[in-house]
């Protein structure tokens, strides 16, 4: 059966720190992987999405960025981080034409 | 452009009445399209989906939804509302398309009223 891992669950990181989130998949091969966050009353955003290793497309401009290097890992980044960077970060993944499967989610608060 | 519209951020229904949660869609590929709900602190459930077989998509607990293409809609009903059933539902729509992305829209909040 297919998995999703994502950590840490948890983050706490000063203002104009590096950031890296990891997801990972198992279990399936060539899916498509997203990146969203979660902010209350802004449902979930699309922030990246991947339809291949190296494919990545941005649905909106901001200071993290997306990256994957192998078939089923997804990594989140930002060179310096914000306060508007915090919210809760969900990983997910999906073959067409089924739903997307979700992560435990990222818990990021920057001080 | 490529989007979903939840039209009520937040519904009141008296438990044992009908439940209706409203989504629309825009876009000219064809959709795959998914109810998911969130309760409190927890994380993202599939109710159901429809990936262009029958219209009328029977889900868990007893949701169902259909897909009104002239409509481009994907309402979400429950015959009888349990208090079971408060928590965020988000509708969430897929295009078919090189893109291939999961777009959702921004929730609504169900409450259920004793």
């Amino acid at each position: 059966s297919q998995t999703i891992h994502q950590w840490p669950a948890t983050l706490v990181q000063p203002v104009g720190s590096p950031l890296s989130l990891e997801c990972t998949v198992e279990g399936t091969s060539n899916p498509n992987l997203y990146w969203y966050r979660q902010a209350a009353g802004r449902g979930l955003q699309l922030l990246f999405y991947s339809v291949g290793i190296g494919q990545i497309s941005s649905e909106v401009p901001q200071n993290l960025s997306a990256s994957r290097p192998q078939d089923r890992q997804f990594i989140l980044s930002s060179k310096k981080l914000l306060l508007s960077d915090s919210g809760f970060y969900l990983c997910a993944w999906s073959v067409w034409p089924s739903e997307a499967f979700f992560g435990q989610g990222t818990r990021l608060t920057v001080v | 452009a490529q989007s979903v519209t939840q039209l009520d951020s937040h519904v009141s229904v008296s438990e044992g009445t009908p439940v209706l949660l409203r989504c629309n869609y825009s876009s000219s590929y064809s959709p795959s399209l998914f109810w998911y709900v969130q309760h409190p602190n927890k994380g993202l459930q599939l109710l159901l989906k429809y990936t262009s077989a029958a219209t009328l998509v029977k889900g868990i607990n007893g949701f169902e939804a259909e897909f009104k293409k002239s409509e481009t809609s994907f309402h979400l009903t429950k015959p009888s509302a349990h208090m079971s059933d408060a928590a965020e539902y988000f509708c969430a729509v897929r295009f078919m398309n090189r893109d291939d992305k999961i777009i959702f829209g921004k929730g609504t909040r169900l409450h259920i009223l004793p």
